[in-house]
């Protein structure tokens, strides 16, 4: 079993659709980070986060650490939304361990 | 430009050969981290450096892989006698502290024939 698992794996929208991507964890971890990356593999960090939420522009991620959970919920979604995202957990040393990544494409 | 910057950007190359690739780390970031991904999979952790010092090298696959950073800016990955299995995506992002967010370059995808 992986230590970072996310769902779904793969997601198609319509322009305008509310989006979540669900993240979960079986280790300790010291933050949590969402990615996104595009086709051609370039990947942004979007959000860091240790508890609570965070809010930039249309994206929100949220992290419950007793349930060892995340979600990255994306409003209003935009075919330029489409690309893969994927959460990633820090451990003590600060390596990453990664999920596979959610694959979204949004339809105009 | 002020991003993490890979060198090359491709590369192919016959099994059995020995492959470099390089990183330059945003100006001022002491940690540099080196990842691989092969297809279909999320980012895999190789190595990560603080300053010149290999702070964390598990996720090094088997002694033929190697990575230095002498001066503690850029950083090249050496992997020997290349095998089929080291084709992968090697990304490499660097923070300007250990406990910050990485950021990270475009790759070099490497194709070994």
């Amino acid at each position: 079993k992986n230590e970072v698992e996310q769902s779904p794996q793969n997601l198609t929208a319509q322009e305008g659709e509310f989006i979540t991507i669900n993240c979960s964890y079986s280790v300790g971890i010291s933050a949590l980070h969402w990615l996104q990356q595009h086709p051609g593999g370039g990947i942004v960090s979007l959000f860091m986060l240790s508890s609570g939420k965070k809010k930039h522009g249309r994206l929100i991620a949220t992290i419950n650490i007793q349930e060892k959970h995340s979600s990255l919920h994306i409003t209003a979604s935009h075919p330029r939304d489409s690309a893969v995202y994927i959460c990633a957990v820090r451990r003590g040393t600060d390596k990453l361990i990664f999920g596979t990544g959610t694959r979204l494409q949004v339809f105009p | 430009g002020a991003g993490v910057s890979q060198t090359p950007s491709n590369k192919v190359t016959e099994k059995g050969k020995y492959v470099e690739l390089r990183c330059d780390p945003i100006s001022g970031h002491t940690a540099l981290y080196w990842y691989r991904q092969s297809l279909g999979q999320g980012p895999e952790f190789l190595i990560y450096f603080q300053g010149t010092g290999a702070a964390d090298d598990s996720g090094l696959p088997n002694d033929r892989f190697f990575a230095v950073r002498p001066e503690g800016s850029v950083s090249t990955l050496k992997i020997q006698r290349t095998e089929r299995g080291d084709s992968a995506v090697y990304l490499c992002a660097s923070s300007p502290d250990i406990g910050q967010p990485q950021h990270f370059g475009d790759g070099t995808r490497l194709s070994i024939l």
